[in-house]
């Protein structure tokens, strides 16, 4: 029962474009969301997060959106660079359960010259 | 050392072995974590550590042990080797217990034959 569905695997945007990550889950009791980046043969990475009371986050070119209602979130990268290409996990929480995060299984972003 | 760190970095290992990987963090965080990374199926919890002296479960912990004797190491032991356990092993740590940033340290490539 997979709780955080990341359902493309990969994602190719010309340099320059607007990339877009989706990311949709199924617990409700979900309040805090995360994405991480990871290259390879490196650890995965912090990027940005969002919590259930707000609908969007915004950090540089990398922004995320929240919908609750559709349990859906989504990372917009703007513009996108070579440097983002890499793979892309979502993650989320129940902060009132338990401080574990689960993980999606990854989209890996090409960056297109 | 700064930050996290995994060691070895990678391992060939026969089946029936016992093995232990190394974590260690510098960051004085009270919640370590140890996940799995496969192809397809993301990074999954194998066991985790909210504080020192106490130890949980995670989504896979079968085949695995883990101690956590001081606030800097994290040991992830696999008593008796199998070729499923053949993954990237990642050790995390965040500074409390929540979900705000969980920092990974590089990874270690294991394989059971």
């Amino acid at each position: 029962d997979q709780q955080v569905k990341q359902n493309s695997p990969s994602l190719s945007v010309q340099e320059g474009r607007i990339s877009i990550l989706n990311c949709d889950y199924t617990n409700s009791m979900f309040d805090y969301f995360l994405w991480y980046k990871k290259y390879p043969a490196e650890g995965p990475t912090f990027l940005i997060s969002i919590s259930s009371i707000k609908d969007k986050n915004e950090d540089g070119r990398f922004t995320v959106f929240l919908n609750k209602s559709a349990k859906h979130l989504s990372l917009h990268i703007v513009p996108s660079q070579p440097g983002d290409s890499a793979v892309y996990f979502c993650a989320a929480s129940d902060k009132n359960r338990d401080d574990k995060i689960i993980f999606g299984k990854g989209t890996r972003l090409h960056i297109l010259p | 050392i700064a930050g996290i760190t995994q060691a070895p970095t990678s391992q060939i290992l026969a089946a029936g072995r016992r093995m232990t990987l190394r974590c260690t963090q510098d960051m004085r965080h009270n919640a370590m974590y140890w996940y799995r990374q496969d192809l397809g199926l993301g990074l999954r919890l194998i066991h985790y550590s909210n504080t020192a002296g106490t130890t949980g479960k995670g989504e896979v912990p079968d085949g695995y042990s883990v101690s956590r004797a001081n606030t800097d190491d994290f040991p992830l032991t696999l008593a008796s080797a199998v070729p499923s356990q053949t993954s990237v092993y990642f050790c995390a740590s965040s500074p409390g217990q929540d979900t705000d940033t969980q920092y990974f340290g590089p990874g270690t490539r294991l394989t059971v034959l």
